[in-house]
């Protein structure tokens, strides 16, 4: 039974599509999160949201857009493909994403990923 | 802000030889640092955490506030530790649950 799932999973296409990624995760958490890996195999946090509530927006292009319809899913959103945006986007989600001082942070468990081409 | 940096990008060992993927990080507070994993064509799972002390796999890290570095390290490398591995931090407070990532240090344990 997998518990963070992402639809697609490969995606290709070309400059200037607008194109959507979908994740669910049936763990009955609070908090997803999207995250991307580029070429390089860097991993970065995008967005993060909270009971459908936006808790992180880091300095991401406002091309790309996050929804989430309730709090198992969370899609995103990219419009005006570009070269740049290839990468693969990974999904997780946590319990919950405050830590309490002195308390374990909450683990995040992700989806498969996503591999994104713009051509 | 904080940073955490793994300053080998591709590391290659021996079945049966000792390893070390070292990971320091900068952060003034009291962060909670975890190494994650990614086997091939696997999602990306944690592998341990500082705050759990435990060896999972064989591995074990040790968070030297000192030295700010929290390396991962397995005495006998097997070659399904062939996997691509990930330290992160998180700061706690304010940074909400961001996990921030070094570079990956890609291991390869050859036969």
């Amino acid at each position: 039974d997998t518990a963070v799932s992402q639809t697609p999973k490969y995606l290709v296409t070309q400059m200037g599509n607008d194109k959507s990624i979908k994740c669910e995760q049936n763990l009955g958490h609070d908090t997803m999160y999207w995250y991307k890996q580029d070429s390089k195999k860097f991993l970065k946090i995008m967005f993060s949201y909270n009971n459908k509530e936006l808790i992180i927006n880091e300095t991401v292009p406002n091309r790309f857009s996050p929804k989430s319809p309730d709090k198992a899913h969370l899609n995103l959103h990219i419009n005006s493909l570009e070269l740049g945006d290839s990468a693969v986007y990974f999904c997780a989600s946590s319990q919950d994403y405050a830590r309490v001082a002195g308390e374990p942070a909450y683990e995040q468990y992700f989806g498969p990923g996503t591999r994104l081409t713009v051509t | 802000a904080q940073r955490v940096t793994q300053p080998e990008k591709l590391l290659s060992v021996f079945k049966g030889a000792p390893v070390e993927l070292k990971c320091n990080y900068s952060y003034s507070g009291s962060p909670e640092l975890f190494w994650y994993v990614q086997y091939s064509r696997q999602r990306l799972q944690l592998l341990l955490r500082h705050i759990s002390r435990e060896s999972i796999k064989g591995f074990t890290a040790d968070l030297n506030k000192g030295e700010t570095s929290f390396h991962l390290k397995k005495p006998f490398a097997q070659e399904e530790d062939s996997a691509m591995y990930y330290c992160a931090l998180d700061a706690g407070g304010t940074s909400y649950g961001k996990l921030t990532f070094g570079q990956g240090t890609i291991l390869t344990v050859h036969p």
